[in-house]
């Protein structure tokens, strides 16, 4: 089976530039999230959609960040315009639905690292 | 207080020790925890799941107190590839209908010769 697919691995960009990260959710997964992990921290849940829905999004700052997941599939999240404390890894993660991931946890992408200068 | 609390670390421990890491937990409604590895620049990895029976799994043992809601991870004869660090999870309850999951800070362990 397939994994968690996510790109670009590793983006740099100056401060007030906008960037946009892809995933690809397991195949069937009918959830999925987008996680921001600051260094030295735990990841933080930013938005959670159940197909092409958004379930929770209490912690996306939505002045600056946006996800969309337009076919129920894959999703993309932007951020514009990015500030210094931006800098993190972004994970998503998926699972075959929101009550399975009671059971059974999540299964995370390699994420992407994004530094902000 | 945070949704879930863990000891930051580091553990530095010689291989074949026994180590155990904590994690409490504010939500006395969750239902589901677990335990995650992550690897230096990887990805969360779940290691196990915790019952309320608690579990074990080969070398690793996990506790869960409901009524101190309190969280264990027991490594028993460590080795160098257990070098990582441990992330506790907890179902943070549902919001929309929907399960979520919390994510403690991680306790780092190092295993050294």
């Amino acid at each position: 089976e397939a994994g968690v697919a996510q790109s670009p691995r590793y983006k740099i960009i100056e401060k007030r530039q906008s960037v946009a990260f892809w995933c690809n959710p397991i195949s069937g997964h009918a959830t999925l999230y987008w996680y921001q992990q600051i260094l030295g921290q735990g990841p933080k849940l930013l938005i959670q959609f159940q197909n092409n829905g958004v379930v929770d999004d209490s912690q996306l700052p939505k002045d600056r960040f946006s996800a969309e997941r337009l076919k129920g599939v894959d999703s993309t999240l932007k951020i514009q315009p990015a500030k210094l404390e931006d800098s993190a890894v972004y994970l998503c993660a998926s699972s075959p639905g929101a009550d399975t991931s009671h059971n059974y946890g999540y299964t995370f992408g390699s994420g992407t690292r994004l530094t902000v200068v | 207080r945070k949704e879930v609390e863990q000891d930051p670390g580091p553990f530095n421990v010689p291989e074949g020790a026994t180590v155990a890491f904590n994690c409490t937990y504010s939500n006395s409604a969750s239902q589901s925890f677990f335990w995650y590895r992550q690897d230096c620049r990887k990805e969360p990895k779940l290691l196990m799941s915790v019952y309320s029976s608690g579990n074990e799994d080969g070398r690793f043992t996990a506790q869960l107190n409901r009524a101190s809601q309190y969280i264990s991870l027991l490594i028993r004869d460590s080795k160098l590839s257990d070098s990582a660090t441990y992330l506790c999870v907890v179902n943070g309850g549902v919001s929309g209908g929907y399960n979520k999951l919390i994510f403690g800070a991680g306790t780092r362990l190092a295993v050294h010769p």
